[in-house]
Order: C-alpha cells, then sequence, then structure tokens
C-alpha cells in the first residue's frame, strides 16, 4: 500500500540509450511532479502535472518527455541519455498546488 | 540561481541536543514546507507554514518564518540519533504547482 511508487529503483545504462521511468500514486491526488536530484543533493524540479495536464515544464531537454495516461500515473521517458542524466529521479505528488508533497522512493539513474 | 540557501550545510551534535538550521529564499512566497530525506530515501513532509504564520509547531519540530527577512528556521528539539538526515526547506510562490528546494542542511546526531 505505498503512497507513491517508482520502477524501476536501479537503472543502469549507457549513453544514447532510451529508457523510461514509471510512477503510480494512489492518494487520489490530482497533482503530480518529476523532479531531479544531482549528486550535490540539488532537488530541481522538472515536470508539473494536474489533471494529466503539463503545467510545469522547467526548460529541460526535450529529450525528457513526460506521460499522464490518467491522474494516478505519471511515467519519464528519456531520450538518448547523456552522462549528465546520471542522476536520482524522484516522482511525487500532491492534492494541489502548494500542498505537501509525497514524495516516491527515487530511481538512481545511472549513465555510462 | 532561484535554489533557496540552508545553513549551515552539515552540523554535527550530541544526542539530547537541539539542532537548528535555516533557510533563506528569494521572493515573496505562499508557504513555506520542510522535509526530511533519508540516506538513499524519498523526501517526507514535516511541517508547513504559510506567508502569515510566525510560528509553528509539531511535536519536536519548531519554525519559525520572518517573511521580511525572507528567512525561516527549523528547531528540532532533543534531538535523537534516528533524526540523522538531510533537512530541505521548498518555498511556494503564489500557488503556482512549483516548489523550489533549498540546498539542504546535513544533520548528524551521535549517540
Amino acid at each position: 500500500d505505498t503512497a507513491v511508487s517508482q520502477t524501476p529503483k536501479y537503472l543502469v545504462t549507457q549513453m544514447g540509450n532510451d529508457k523510461s521511468i514509471k510512477c503510480e500514486q494512489n492518494l487520489g491526488h490530482d497533482t503530480m511532479y518529476w523532479y531531479k536530484q544531482d549528486s550535490k543533493k540539488f532537488l530541481k524540479i522538472m515536470f508539473s502535472y494536474n489533471n494529466k495536464e503539463l503545467i510545469i515544464n522547467e526548460t529541460v531537454p526535450n529529450r525528457f518527455s513526460p506521460k499522464s495516461p490518467d491522474k494516478a500515473h505519471l511515467n519519464l521517458h528519456i531520450n538518448s541519455l547523456e552522462l549528465g542524466d546520471s542522476a536520482v529521479y524522484f516522482c511525487a505528488s500532491s492534492q494541489g498546488p502548494g500542498l505537501e508533497q509525497y514524495f516516491g522512493p527515487g530511481t538512481r539513474l545511472t549513465v555510462t | 540561481s532561484q535554489q533557496g540557501e540552508e545553513d549551515p550545510q552539515a552540523l554535527s551534535i550530541q544526542e539530547g541536543e537541539n539542532a537548528t538550521m535555516n533557510c533563506s529564499y528569494k521572493t515573496s512566497i505562499n508557504n513555506l514546507q520542510w522535509y526530511r530525506q533519508n540516506s538513499g530515501r524519498g523526501l517526507v513532509h514535516l511541517i508547513l507554514i504559510r506567508s502569515n504564520e510566525r510560528e509553528k509547531h509539531s511535536g519536536r519540530l519548531r519554525v519559525t518564518l520572518d517573511t521580511s527577512k525572507k528567512s525561516s528556521s527549523l528547531l528540532i528539539t532533543a534531538s535523537r540519533a534516528a533524526d540523522t538526515a538531510s533537512y530541505f526547506c521548498a518555498t511556494d510562490h503564489s500557488g503556482t504547482y512549483k516548489y523550489i528546494f533549498g540546498t539542504g542542511t546535513r544533520l548528524k546526531v551521535l549517540a
């Protein structure tokens, strides 16, 4: 009965590959997010979705494409992976804008 | 950069002592939240303080907010080894869907 789940937990891949990370929340929240946490632990928002609609796209390269098939899911697809994409990616959800967020356990992506 | 600043970057204290960490931000906010992140885990929400509030308590946590100085502090009283984690502040600006996180404070509580 995990509130926000992500798969996979670890992802190791080579440069140039395409990969996806899946996120699901069972909290009934309308809003979902993707964050990137770098090696210095800086946490930066990438995307916000509300009711399956993209609200925030924080100057993320076009290689990153989020997809929300329904309110409970927000997946992240990354094309042509680069070394600099190595980081921990967190999915989160909230009932609405500005409210407390519930985070998933993270996906550690390593690009070699 | 819009990144909020937290200080200290790292803090090491003995069990039973109090821990104080500070957060400064740059633009006006709707609310400010504090989160805890244990090593290798996701963030956990601790407390939310609105821009019209000055102080808030939750168990051993006390948060203050000074909007004139654009700063907040988180006090953890009677710390325990289990409080060892990184602590982040996050600001919400005018009810947008965008949260700006601080740089984090790594707290180590020694048993």
